[in-house]
């Protein structure tokens, strides 16, 4: 059964930085892409970032580049979101989700870990 | 940046209607569309992909059509169980972008 368990949310002043993970399992992590999506509070969803398989490619929403990294662990089953210089509009649950076979679809997803930022 | 133009935003119709959403990108994007289905405090549900492929498990009232710049998603006869924010999303490449969502509901 494919996981995905988000952690590392949280409340955090504006112009700090919080590093989100994702730990996932159930399938064969190094053979997908992993991606952040958020949701602001009463809002739809935006896609934040992505990276492939071997790490060698990330791409990222204009909102947050320059001030975001993701970056995986292949050895830990885990994919980071490191946020620096956050703003409010940030606030948002960010969910981790596994790409498909041939394209960045989500059929997986974790349950999302809520982060404000908020002074 | 492709945008993604999803209309409406919202509509009510009866159960059992045939309910139609569409999806618009501003350039040809091929057949690399997603529709997603988010119920109120729930984690969104993959529906569709490649444009017309249902997901295992979803209910065959759902269906998508389209390529190139214009896409649909159809529930053919609308349940109370279909009560949700809709979502398409672009994944041809970056940016990977999600359309504004359309909210259905009960007549």
């Amino acid at each position: 059964e494919v996981q995905l368990v988000e952690s590392g949310g949280g409340w955090v002043q504006p112009g700090g930085s919080l590093r989100l993970s994702c730990a996932a399992s159930g399938f064969i992590f190094t053979s997908y892409g992993m991606s952040w999506v958020r949701q602001a509070p009463g809002e739809g969803l935006e896609w934040v970032a992505v990276i492939s398989i071997r790490d060698d490619r990330t791409y990222y929403a204009d909102s947050v580049k320059g001030r975001f990294t993701i970056s995986r662990d292949n050895s830990k089953n885990t994919v980071y979101l490191q946020m620096n210089s956050l703003r409010a509009e940030d606030t948002a649950t960010y969910y981790c989700a596994k790409g498909g076979d041939g394209g960045s679809w989500y059929k997986y997803w974790g349950q999302g870990t809520l982060v404000i930022v908020s002074s | 940046d492709i945008q993604m133009t999803q209309s409406p935003s919202s509509l009510s119709a009866s159960v059992g209607d045939r309910v139609t959403i569409t999806c618009r990108a501003r350039q040809s994007i091929n057949y690399y569309l997603a529709w997603y289905q988010q119920k109120p405090g729930k984690v969104p549900k993959l529906l569709i992909y490649a444009a017309s492929t249902l997901q295992s498990g979803v209910p065959s009232r759902f269906s998508g059509s389209g390529s190139g710049t214009d896409f649909t998603l159809t529930i053919s006869s609308l349940q109370p169980e279909d009560v949700a924010t809709y979502y398409c999303q672009k994944y041809d490449d970056d940016p990977l972008t999600f359309g504004a969502g359309t909210k259905v509901e009960i007549k």
